[in-house]
């Protein structure tokens, strides 16, 4: 198994500002990913972290906005850059081999 | 593009009913696992299924995938009130865990 921290918990923050969000692996893994969850909604992947290349970002979503970085085998970041409103969702962070692991997950509200 | 279908989206039944939620998606894939979600919560896993024909079965709940159909189902039986929460189907599209999930069916169970 694996345990995730995810930090912050939960931020409010004004429009125009980023938000550098974190995920600590107990374990080392290859790939982790970042998913988005808007209110009332399912889960969107965002894309996948690997250690020592570019993040894969998946149909929708770009680096300029959603910059990732993946320094070792343990921790990725994900920021959230230029906040809007429409950036309040929940961010998790997950890892897996045989079964997946997600973490708890970043509240965020953009006022 | 791939999809993962679920339905139905919103569920609402009586307590001691039976019914199924079912979990089409588009792509080739062996591996399907199904989340609970409560409100303000992060993912609980309930299964993973990861060959054709696999069954699993937790209390009240099981849960199937035919890979040839491309089609899991989550069966409910004699639903109690418990049970009421989101469940998604999250296909695995790469065998390490990156997930395309379902739309979630919203379950009300109702005393």
């Amino acid at each position: 198994s694996a345990v995730i921290s995810q930090k912050p918990s939960r931020d409010i923050c004004q429009r125009g500002t980023s938000l550098t969000i974190q995920c600590q692996v107990d374990s080392q893994v290859t790939m982790m990913f970042w998913y988005r969850q808007q209110p009332g909604q399912s889960l969107t992947l965002i894309a996948t972290a690997n250690q020592g290349s570019e993040a894969t970002y998946e149909s929708g979503f770009v680096i300029d906005k959603f910059p990732i970085s993946r320094p070792n085998l343990t921790f990725s970041t994900l920021t959230v850059s230029n906040m809007s409103p429409e950036d309040s969702s929940i961010y998790l962070c997950s890892v897996g081999w045989t079964e997946a692991f997600f973490g708890q997950g970043t509240r965020l509200t953009v006022v | 593009e791939l999809k993962v279908e679920q339905n139905p989206l919103f569920l609402s039944m009586q307590e001691g009913k039976n019914y199924t939620i079912y979990c089409n998606y588009s792509t080739t894939s062996d591996r399907l696992y199904w989340y609970r979600q409560d409100p303000g919560k992060s993912l609980e896993s309930l299964f993973v299924l990861l060959s054709n024909g696999a069954v699993k079965q937790e209390g009240r709940l099981m849960a199937s995938l035919d890979t040839k159909a491309r089609l899991s189902t989550l069966h409910i039986t004699a639903a109690v009130h418990d049970l009421s929460a989101t469940y998604f189907c999250a296909v695995d599209v790469n065998n390490f865990n990156k997930f395309y999930f379902g739309s979630g069916t919203k379950l009300n169970v109702k005393p």
